[in-house]
């Protein structure tokens, strides 16, 4: 069963750190490019960043930019997201996801997790 | 940023009414876009790739067109299951970006 479980989220201080983790089972996670997305309390879906299936590239969202570090361990097969300098616009669920072809966003994201809930809260 | 405009933000419908849904992108796109579903407390389900391919298992009363910079999602004949929102998705370059959402909800 092709499945992603993320995991790490919380109630954290303005300013502090986070690092949030996904698991993932039932496919070859070494050969796919994965990304975070969240999705703010009522709001839309907000891609974040991906990451090539060998870690080789990255990319990130504006918002995020120079406080968020995507990583990937293919030998755990779990994909993170450290995410520092926290502020309340990031209070959202953040899912991972998979693209849905090798090498390629243009097949869209096949595979998402449930999502885990980050709240930055004095 | 290619900026994702999608309309209505919300429809009211019946089971089995035809429902659609468009997705306005600032720049052309081709036909890189993606459909998806998502229910309360959900993840998203994956509908429509590249504008108008059918994701493996998604029933055949979902349909996309469109390319460019218009597209369009459609729900055939609306069953209760697919009471829901859904988002568009440009996948030419990053940022990738989504539309603000469409409610599909009972009349």
């Amino acid at each position: 069963q092709v499945q992603l479980v993320e995991s790490g989220g919380g109630v954290v201080l303005p300013g502090r750190s986070l690092r949030l983790s996904c698991v993932a089972s039932g496919f070859s996670f070494s050969t796919y490019g994965m990304h975070w997305v969240r999705q703010g309390p009522g709001k839309g879906l907000e891609w974040v960043a991906v990451i090539a299936n060998d870690g080789s590239s990255y990319y990130y969202a504006e918002s995020v930019k120079g406080r968020f570090t995507i990583s990937r361990d293919n030998s755990k097969n779990t994909l993170y997201l450290q995410m520092n300098s926290l502020t309340a616009e990031d209070t959202a669920v953040y899912k991972c996801a998979k693209e849905g072809a090798v090498a390629t966003i243009r097949d869209g994201l096949d595979v998402w997790g449930q999502g885990t809930t980050v709240t930055v809260s004095s | 940023d290619i900026q994702m405009t999608q309309s209505p933000s919300s429809v009211f419908a019946s089971v089995g009414d035809r429902v659609t849904i468009t997705c306005r992108a600032s720049q052309g796109i081709t036909r890189w876009l993606a459909w998806y579903q998502q229910k309360p407390g959900k993840a998203p389900k994956l509908l429509i790739y590249g504008a108008s391919t059918l994701q493996s298992g998604v029933p055949s009363r979902f349909s996309g067109s469109g390319s460019g910079t218009d597209f369009t999602l459609t729900i055939s004949s609306l069953q209760p299951e697919d009471f829901a929102t859904y988002f568009c998705q440009q996948a030419k370059s990053f940022p990738l970006t989504f539309g603000g959402g469409t409610k599909v909800q009972i009349k």
